[in-house]
This record gives structure tokens, sequence and C-alpha cells, in this order.
């Protein structure tokens, strides 16, 4: 399985933007690039996810580096809400449902 | 629509017992997948199940095991356990692979497990 790698903790001052980054330098060309967080005291949650251009929703957007080596997660605000562990996962193109989670990134959000 | 419920929320059990613990995921996903976390692994998978059979398997022994019924609400099972298995035991629903790269997960909230 391909590899991702982030940084472990990120800090954030409230509504300022935050940009996660992670490298994945192994991955095919049929990955996608999956994000998810986990709130405190909370399951997962799916944020947003892409396979080679930008994307943008409601929770946030994912910028992807033109080579897929890497990409980021771009909080445009954060709030206090967003404080969580956020993870960025691979997932080939007939991926059924088994996701492999890295260590993931701790966000701290500072008022 | 309800979300993922998983059923005990909280369970103490001792080394050499078995324990089952369940899930129901959202109405009309067929997909249950079920993961361990704890502090020093993480989270890792452990099985997903879809339309009552296996699909995929993580690299877990074999007292871990899982099965899906009809409706599918997903159990799994660890028998013989051990310290190592104290963990929250989170599964997650998703439906038909809509979209290339795999659908959407929905997770609940997580059985907390303890082994004394």
């Amino acid at each position: 399985d391909a590899k991702t790698t982030q940084p472990n903790s990120m800090e954030s001052n409230e509504e300022e933007p935050v940009h996660l980054p992670c490298n994945h330098s192994t991955i095919s060309g049929t990955d996608y690039i999956h994000w998810y967080r986990q709130l405190p005291s909370q399951g997962p949650e799916y944020v947003i996810h892409g396979l080679t251009s930008n994307v943008n929703n409601r929770m946030a957007s994912l910028a992807i580096a033109e080579d897929r080596k890497s990409s980021t997660l771009i909080l445009h605000r954060a709030t206090l809400r967003d404080a969580a562990v956020y993870y960025c996962i691979l997932r080939a193109f007939n991926n059924n449902n088994d996701m492999r989670f890295g260590a993931g990134t701790r966000l701290t959000v500072k008022p | 629509k309800a979300g993922v419920t998983q059923t005990p929320r909280y369970l103490i059990k001792t080394r050499g017992q078995q324990v089952t613990l369940s899930c129901s995921p959202i109405s009309g996903h067929r997909s249950v997948s079920w993961y361990q976390q704890t502090p020093g692994q993480g989270l890792q998978f452990l099985f997903e199940y879809f339309s009552e059979t296996q699909r995929n398997k993580g690299n877990f022994p074999g007292r871990f095991s899982g099965r899906q019924f009809s409706n599918s609400r997903s159990e799994m099972n660890v028998s013989t356990l051990e310290l190592g298995d104290s963990a929250l035991y989170l599964c997650a629903s998703g439906g038909l692979a809509a979209s290339p790269g795999g659908s959407e997960q929905f997770f609940g909230p997580g059985t907390r497990l303890t082994v004394l």
C-alpha cells in the first residue's frame, strides 16, 4: 500500500487559514486522496477527497500537486471546533472500504 | 437519517473471556468495516463485510472475527481476550462505491473495551 507522511502536530490561531500538508510520493495513478478528521471522543468523519484537480466543499479545500506526490488540506478560517486529528489516506480506484490510517496531524486551534 | 450505532459503548472484561460488539449501519448501507484504535498503534483496519461476505481483512490474529447479517448489522467477536486488546473499536458504514476511490465512510462513536 502506498504510504502517506504528515507532520505530527500543527498549531493555528482561530479565524486564520490552516494548511495541512501530506506527502505521498509512492502514490499510484489510480489512487484517490482522502482526508478524514477525528474530533475528541468521536469516530473519524469524512472531510474531502480528490484525484488530480483541486476540490472544494463546505468544510475545506484540497490542493493536489501537479505530480500528485503531495497534497494540502486547507481550512479557510479555523475555529475551535476544528481542533482534531486529521488523516490523509490513499484509496485505490476499486477500494473496498478498507482504509489504512497513518498517525495523522493533531491540529490545535488557539483562541 | 440515523447514524451508525454501536453497542455497548463501554465494556469491561477480564483476560481469557470473549466479547461480542455490535454495529448497526446507516439504513441502506451494505458495507460495514471494523477498526481498532489504540494510543500505540493508532487506527488499524480489522475487516470489512459487504452483503454478508467478508471482503477484506487486516493483519489481526484469528481471535478476531466478525459476521454480517442480512439486515447489514454486523458483529465482531474477540475470543480469549488479552490485555493488549483494550482499545476503542470503531465501525464504519458505507454505501455502494458510487464514486471511484471508495465511498464516504460514516463512523460510529465506538465501543471502549477495557481488558483487566
